[in-house]
């Protein structure tokens, strides 16, 4: 089995910083995921990618940032925080372009200030 | 684009008894749909996915029937314990190439189980 770790679990933050998430997994995935979870909003999608180098923009991207240099990890830039924001990432990987299933991280939970 | 449309944001029910958590799906292509469940504090993890029509597909008590005539894909469960209070998110995937790595996830839907 495999495992995805992000890291921080909790970040706090100010108003207008900028802030970054980062997420390894050591499936051997190739396409990895990053989604922000809203209370009563569900999952939605900010940056995909398929492989390395590779980056796609999701619904939600405006506002972020992501990098993929090596295939076990992904990263993500929140460029501008939003005061009083609070809201949980979550990374993800799976298999391209099948329909296995999504394999999540714990998340990590964002406030700020 | 697609959307996925959970209707119940909370349901609370005394253990034993069933439930259904209503799920429906818009899609111009062929859909494959999913339900994630995620506990407290835990990572959301896959329970069930389908994309055959009219064909139950089951996983830890919890069953599903995909049917396309009305874009529906509910769960239920016949009899509720305590550790399925969780919340319940229901995604879609449609088969065109090129959205093939993308899901829809609907809001979610928050199952608490009553002594």
């Amino acid at each position: 089995g495999g495992i995805i770790t992000q890291t921080p679990k909790f970040l706090i933050g100010q108003e207008g910083q900028k802030l970054t998430l980062k997420c390894q997994q050591n499936f051997n995935h190739d396409t990895m995921y990053w989604y922000r979870q809203d209370s009563g909003k569900g999952l939605r999608l900010i940056y995909y990618s398929i492989t390395e180098n590779d980056l796609q923009k999701g619904d939600l991207s405006e506002g972020y940032d992501a990098s993929r240099e090596k295939k076990s990890s992904f990263s993500l830039t929140v460029t501008s925080a939003q005061k009083n924001e609070m809201a949980v990432f979550l990374c993800a990987s799976s298999i391209p372009f099948s329909n296995e299933r999504l394999f999540f991280g714990h998340g990590t939970k964002l406030s700020v200030l | 684009g697609d959307s996925v449309t959970q209707t119940e944001g909370l349901v609370t029910l005394t253990k034993g008894l069933p439930v259904m958590l209503n799920c429906t799906y818009q899609t111009t292509y062929s859909p494959f749909l999913f339900w994630y469940v995620q506990h407290l504090n835990e990572a959301p993890k896959l329970l069930l996915k389908s994309s055959t029509d009219n064909k139950r597909t089951e996983h830890q008590g919890f069953y599903a029937t995909l049917h396309k005539s009305s874009s529906s894909f509910h769960l239920q469960k016949s009899s509720v314990q305590l550790s399925d209070s969780a919340l319940y998110f229901c995604a879609l995937r449609n088969m065109l190439s090129g959205s093939f790595n993308k899901l829809t996830f609907g809001a979610g839907t928050r199952l608490a189980v009553c002594p």
